[in-house]
């Protein structure tokens, strides 16, 4: 246990439903990340959130919406998916202060979309 | 573009010592060496990090050349739990707003301890 949750584990959606990927951490950190892990390929990163703003979205698709109410929650809103969007999505939080960026990871959810 | 050169692949015997080599020739003085590992299907683990010195925590050891070009991470006495993907990252001081503390990872060094 790394003190990130990720709900669900496993998730399968149809290319037009809406569905959204939820991150909690309890670890009293400030920055929160979405990581998308396609098969055969390394991870990438999505969004980073630092202080409940967003510092940056690396290119990535309008139908992937990410939202970070608090400190401690981070959510990735799905709509209008594609097959090619099936991945690991890996959520990971750190603290924003030196010697304390050590980012751990949740252990993600498993996306298949059809 | 991940900064670090490892071997893709690697096989170390149940209880002998792993010692896994990563590159990092391009590396700067305010960044970070940093080993996560990833367990199939499973999100990464934090191992282990420094930045001049070698480390030593409960899981491993980091050995970093003077130069800091180069880095080992160790197992000191492998299991067959121990068998992973190895990410060796460099990476600079998360400042707000900016992506020097971001995690850029490449494709790893898959680890097999074999019994």
């Amino acid at each position: 246990e790394t003190g990130v949750t990720q709900t669900p584990r496993h998730l399968v959606m149809g290319m037009t439903n809406k569905k959204s990927l939820k991150c909690e951490q309890h670890l009293g950190h400030n920055a929160m990340y979405w990581y998308k892990q396609s098969a055969k390929k390394p991870l990438e990163l999505m969004f980073v959130y630092n202080f409940k703003e967003q510092t940056e979205n690396n290119s990535v698709p309008s139908r992937f919406s990410p939202e970070c109410p608090n400190s401690s929650h981070l959510f990735l809103h799905l709509h209008t998916l594609q097959p090619e969007d099936s991945a690991l999505y890996l959520c990971a939080s750190s603290q924003d202060r030196p010697g304390r960026e050590t980012q751990y990871f949740g252990p993600g959810t498993r996306l298949l979309v059809l | 573009d991940a900064k670090t050169t490892q071997p893709p692949s690697m096989d170390c015997a149940e209880g002998r010592a792993a010692n896994l080599p990563c590159n990092h020739s391009t590396i700067s003085g305010n960044e970070y060496v940093y080993w996560y590992r990833q367990i199939h299907s499973q999100g990464p683990q934090y191992i282990i990090h420094g930045l001049k010195n070698n480390e030593t925590n409960e899981m491993a050891s980091l050995i970093i050349t003077e130069d800091r070009k180069s880095s080992t991470l160790i197992l000191p006495h492998a299991t067959l739990r121990d068998t992973a993907v190895y990410y060796c990252i460099v990476r600079g001081y998360m400042n707000y707003g900016g992506s020097q503390g971001n995690l850029i990872f490449g494709k790893g060094t898959k680890l097999s301890v074999k019994p």
